[in-house]
């Protein structure tokens, strides 16, 4: 399989832990996305890298959230002490040079209890 | 107002039935329009993008309005299996790429 891999698929940690996701995005591609969704709602733009460039962080990322692409090859997104209102689904999408068209990767399910 | 406005449903249609949901963005700048899917619990998945002259993929056809800043879904003849989410995503040029998403159109196919 080719696509982008995310792991854990699931997680679920006490409140105050840290966690950490990784994100294999698909080989030749050069741009990376984290997006968090929640039930009902479109997923929420995080962070972009251009290669490990992190060229973009939206202002709803607190500063408990930090995410590296160290190689411009796979990613991570930490969350320092998660709160319950981190639960959610965090999406991986990768797109290549020469379109802007995302593949997503199958997720991973934060439960924050 | 909203940066991508879609109505979020649910559209309840009867197979075969014809049905088109449309989709606002805010961004007069914005350059790259898209529409995936996204069924329960999966990720999103890339359906097409959206040309400015319109394009078609079997029974799909997208459409870019600049002027009144909208995208329209067309589906024609619907299947059972398109029951889905429909999503849409606008995107800024500018040298990277924000990209928003909208809320979602959910459209159930029924027998």
């Amino acid at each position: 399989d080719t696509g982008v891999s995310q792991d854990p698929r699931h997680k679920i940690t006490k409140r105050g832990q840290n966690v950490t996701f990784r994100c294999d995005p698909i080989s030749e591609h050069n741009r990376l996305y984290w997006y968090r969704q929640t039930l009902g709602q479109g997923p929420e733009f995080l962070t972009y890298f251009q290669n490990e460039a992190q060229l973009e962080k939206s202002r709803l990322l607190s500063d408990r959230f930090s995410a590296e692409r160290p190689k411009g090859s796979f990613s991570t997104l930490e969350i320092q002490r998660t709160e319950q209102g981190d639960s959610a689904m965090y999406l991986c999408a990768s797109s290549p040079r020469d379109t802007y068209e995302q593949y997503f990767g199958p997720g991973t399910r934060l439960t924050v209890t | 107002r909203k940066e991508v406005e879609q109505d979020p449903g649910p559209f309840n249609v009867p197979e075969g039935a014809t049905v088109a949901f449309n989709c606002t963005y805010s961004n007069s700048a914005s350059q790259s329009f898209f529409w995936y899917r996204q069924d329960c619990r999966k990720e999103p998945k890339l359906l097409m993008s959206v040309y400015s002259s319109g394009n078609e993929d079997g029974r799909f056809t997208a459409q870019l309005n600049r002027a009144s800043q909208y995208i329209s879904l067309l589906i024609r003849d619907s299947k059972l299996s398109d029951s889905a989410t429909y999503l849409c995503v606008v995107s800024d040029s500018g040298g990277y790429q924000k990209v928003t998403f909208g809320t979602g159109t959910k459209l159930q196919v029924i027998p």
